[in-house]
């Protein structure tokens, strides 16, 4: 089956800094890729859309300017979390979907990040 | 609005008996359903999936999972479960998006195994 790798799969960073998850589909190519965040004992809820070579289409109430999307390539996709603060701390999902097959989307293992 | 529905949170069944975990969906047109599993700190791994067709869907690990139009319900089903079926069980629903389907996922119904 379709592959996503995820990285890293844990961060500690002070509050301030900027950290950078990246989501990589390793045997296909992602026409699409989607970033979730889920909170302990909660579901999972979209942040945002991303599109190899357009801009990513974010969820209402996701601050974009926080939350920076590049999808560079059909099997690469980063989320950058800019100035964290503890709030930020939570596990962060990605998933890659093919355009077509129904648009199955292969989720990565997950970042845990915890800002202190 | 479209939404996803487990009503159980929380579910204990002894390794060998039968499963089944409820999903209610609401939607406005023919949905994509999804049911996927996560382990504790995981990912989710896709366990079965109805686009159309037969409303009874196989899936893997022995899991079914029947569509049922009339009750906006996608239940999974399993006939006898192994103490490894522990985990967290998402019920999603997809939706036409700017590109491509993205889900909306229920709160998730834990499965606890009891020997």
């Amino acid at each position: 089956g379709a592959v996503v790798s995820q990285h890293p799969s844990r961060v500690i960073c002070k509050s301030g800094t900027s950290v950078k998850i990246e989501c990589r589909s390793l045997d296909f190519q992602a026409t699409t890729m989607f970033w979730y965040r889920q909170f302990p004992k909660q579901s999972l809820m979209l942040m945002a859309t991303s599109n190899e070579g357009s801009k990513a289409t974010y969820e209402q109430g996701v601050e974009k300017d926080k939350f920076l999307i590049n999808h560079a390539s059909l099997t690469l996709s980063t989320l950058t979390v800019t100035s964290a603060h503890p709030e930020d701390s939570s596990f962060y999902i990605c998933s890659a979907g093919t355009s077509g097959g129904g648009n199955i989307q292969y989720f990565g293992a997950g970042t845990r990040l915890s800002v202190l | 609005a479209q939404s996803v529905t487990q009503p159980d949170i929380h579910i204990t069944v002894s390794e060998g008996a039968s499963l089944e975990l409820r999903c209610n969906y609401s939607y406005g047109a023919t949905p994509y359903l999804f049911w996927y599993v996560q382990s504790p700190g995981q990912g989710l791994q896709l366990l079965l999936k109805y686009f159309s067709g037969d409303t009874l869907v196989q899936g893997i690990k022995g899991f079914e999972a029947e569509f049922k139009r009339s009750q906006s319900s996608f239940n999974l089903r399993k006939p006898s479960v192994h103490w490894s079926d522990a985990a967290e069980y998402f019920c999603a629903v997809g939706r036409a998006n700017q590109a491509g389907t993205a889900l909306i996922f229920g709160k998730g119904t834990t499965l606890s195994v009891s020997s």
